[in-house]
């Protein structure tokens, strides 16, 4: 079954420190992943999209990186800021016939003064 | 470049009443999604669109969902009557084909609340 599971669910820290947010996929084939980032009350938006060829990709403060060979991908955010705080959702893009977004639930991050 | 326009933003409506959504997706976009997002899990694809044919709506709860895209740009989704588990924020994203390497733009959602 073609499924996305990201952890932790929910995430607390303080302003100006690092963390990483974790994605576990069982979609193939696979085509891409990326990360989104959610804002409360908003649409979500594409920060980083990685080809299985592709190991990191960064965006500002956010590295994303990606190990096809697991079907492990990660999302580093440094030196966290308040705007930060979101949810961030994996999306795998499923090449089985037609294109199709595998969604994970999201990670909410909330990053306090 | 124009994102993807939602309207409203928010609405809240008495079970069994009837309500409509609105998206313009971005000029030139040929594929238009529909997604209906509960609070604390992922977006769940209720249909989606190539210029104004209809290319799954295996999700859709077609006894009280339906939608519609004339003309290939615009779409309006409706839910009639609705219900209480249909409280969730409903996201139109476009794409400039089947392709998907271009990513989705995501609108700013309209979050229905039920009750």
């Amino acid at each position: 079954k073609n499924q996305v599971e990201q952890s932790p669910q929910s995430l607390i820290i303080l302003e100006g420190k690092n963390c990483t947010l974790q994605c576990n996929y069982t979609v193939s084939p696979f085509s891409n992943l990326r990360w989104y980032k959610q804002d409360t009350g908003r649409g979500p938006v594409s920060l980083t999209i990685m080809t299985f060829s592709e190991n990191t990709k960064s965006n500002g403060r956010y590295t994303a990186t990606l190990d096809a060979d697991t079907k492990q991908s990660s999302l580093h955010i440094t030196a966290s800021q308040l705007s930060d705080s979101a949810s961030y959702i994996c999306v795998v893009t499923l090449t089985s016939g037609t294109y199709k977004y595998i969604f994970g639930t999201g990670t909410r991050l909330k990053v306090l003064a | 470049e124009a994102g993807v326009a939602q309207s409203p933003r928010y609405k809240i409506i008495e079970k069994r009443q009837s309500v409509a959504f609105w998206c313009n997706p971005i000029s030139g976009h040929a594929t238009l999604y529909w997604y209906q997002q509960i609070l604390g899990q992922g977006p769940k694809l209720l249909i989606q669109f190539q210029n104004n044919g209809v290319v799954d709506d295996s999700q859709l709860p077609k006894d009280r969902f339906s939608a519609e895209r004339l003309k290939g740009v615009d779409s309006t989704l409706k839910i009639q009557p609705a219900k209480l588990e249909d409280s969730a924020v409903y996201l139109c994203a476009s794409t400039p084909g089947r392709n998907l390497y271009y990513g989705y733009t995501f609108g700013s959602g309209t979050r229905l609340t039920v009750v």
